[in-house]
């Protein structure tokens, strides 16, 4: 059985701090590997995707680890807006992906 | 750009009764296209998926059925709908084998 296990959370961090989540992933073939953000009541919305080399995007870093099958995601200066469940993503190469049931993350002022 | 339209909204349906949801995609041509549900606290279960008119694939069994009728337009029914149906039920589309793209849901309660 395909699974992505992560750790619910809650994250509580205050503004302007550092946070990363990790997530396991269990099949070895996997291909692709995303996070997504999903806000309260709100559909997902894909974040970025990860790459083997690592990837950045503001202040936004994911990295992939295949060799011990897990994907961090790490957030700097954390935002109010950045409140929301994060969602680990994995993709078999095929039609479907595995989604994990999301850390949740709450910055307060 | 591309753009994905659920409807409705919200949802309360009594047990036993039917079921359509509609999602229709723009922007695209030939999308794979998914039905997911997402219980109150648990993760995405992807119903069904398609890479095709008429071509459905099912993930988990259920009373829950699924449509391509057009290229661009995904139909999740249910001739009568359980208590267990109840759910945020969310539409995606992709290109190829890549990542996918959420429709705004439908959250559904059956009393």
């Amino acid at each position: 059985r395909k699974e992505v296990e992560q750790d619910p959370g809650p994250f509580n961090v205050p503004e302007g701090a550092t946070v990363a989540f990790n997530c396991t992933y269990s099949n070895s073939a996997s291909q692709s590997f995303f996070w997504y953000r999903q806000d309260c009541r709100k559909e997902p919305k894909l974040l970025m995707s990860v790459y083997s080399s690592g990837n950045e995007d503001g202040r936004f870093t994911a990295q992939l680890n295949r060799a011990s099958q897990y994907i961090s995601l790490l957030i700097r200066d954390s935002k109010l807006s950045d409140s929301a469940t994060y969602l680990c993503v994995v993709s078999d190469g095929y039609s479907t992906l595995t989604f994990g049931k999301g850390t949740m993350l709450l910055v307060s002022p | 750009s591309q753009t994905i339209h659920q409807w409705p909204a919200t949802l309360v349906q009594p047990v036993g009764s039917p079921l359509s949801l509609e999602c229709t995609v723009e922007g695209t041509s030939n999308p794979n296209l998914y039905w997911y549900r997402q219980a109150a606290g648990r993760g995405l279960q992807l119903l069904f998926y398609s890479v095709g008119i008429g071509q459905i694939s099912s993930e988990v069994p259920q009373n829950l059925s699924a449509s391509r009728p057009q290229d661009r337009q995904f139909i999740l029914s249910s001739k009568k709908l359980l208590l267990s149906d109840s759910g945020f039920y969310l539409c995606a589309w992709s290109v190829l084998r890549n990542e996918q793209f959420f429709g705004p849901g439908t959250r559904l309660t059956v009393l």
